[in-house]
């Protein structure tokens, strides 16, 4: 079973913090991964794509891949009231004779002002 | 240029009809994905397409449901003899290709009574 898992939360973070939000993944062989943002009510969008181990640095975000341990994480810094949302973590999967895109069901994030 | 669109962006039916729910995807992209969500949930993959053809249909909760993608293009998502179950937002994305950045449309609301 082709599986990625996040804590669904709520994670709690205050105003300024540091919000580290994690995901795993079942297939060794997973080549590409994505952090989506959600709003409530509205559709998910993109927020980085990291495809080599190590970190990716886009402004207030950092995005960390362990291929070894299977985990990929999404680091916000200097977290914002609007960085309130679900984030949601997806994984390429290798299933008989096809390649697809895994999502996991996302962890619930609220900054607190 | 333009995002992926869906129409309509809320439906209203009665319990036992058939609904059509419509996606025009990004120009260009290969690959066109439906997923369901009910509040508060997280994504269901229903189907995706690679050009005209569904690799992978296992998402589709019974045989109600069925898709259709024409012309490397627009795809539809039918919905047969609906149910109350059946509501949720329908999502659409689409991709460059299978291991890309997926693009979502904004929804369908989808409300049996």
């Amino acid at each position: 079973q082709k599986e990625v898992e996040q804590n669904s939360g709520p994670l709690s973070v205050p105003e300024g913090a540091i919000a580290s939000l994690n995901c795993t993944y079942s297939d060794r062989g997973s080549q590409s991964f994505f952090w989506y943002r959600q709003y409530s009510g509205k559709s998910p969008e993109l927020i980085m794509f990291i495809y080599s181990n190590g970190d990716k640095e886009d402004g207030r975000f950092t995005a960390q891949l362990n291929k070894a341990s299977q985990y990929v994480s999404l680091l916000i810094r200097d977290s914002q009231p609007s960085d309130s949302a679900t984030y949601l973590c997806a994984v390429n999967m290798r299933v008989p004779r096809d390649d697809k895109i895994i999502f996991g069901k996302g962890t619930r994030l609220h900054i607190l002002p | 240029g333009a995002g992926v669109s869906q129409s309509p962006s809320n439906k209203v039916t009665e319990k036992g009809k058939d609904v059509e729910l419509r996606c025009d995807p990004i120009s260009g992209h290969t690959a066109l994905y439906w997923y369901r969500q009910s509040l508060g949930q997280g994504l269901e993959f229903l189907i995706y397409f690679q050009g005209n053809s569904a690799p992978d249909k296992s998402g589709l909760p019974s045989d109600r449901f069925s898709a259709e993608r024409t012309g490397g293009s627009v795809s539809t998502l039918t919905i047969q003899r609906t149910q109350q179950e059946d509501s949720a937002v329908y999502l659409c994305a689409s991709s460059l290709s299978v291991q890309e950045t997926q693009y979502f449309g904004p929804g369908t609301r989808l409300l049996v009574l």
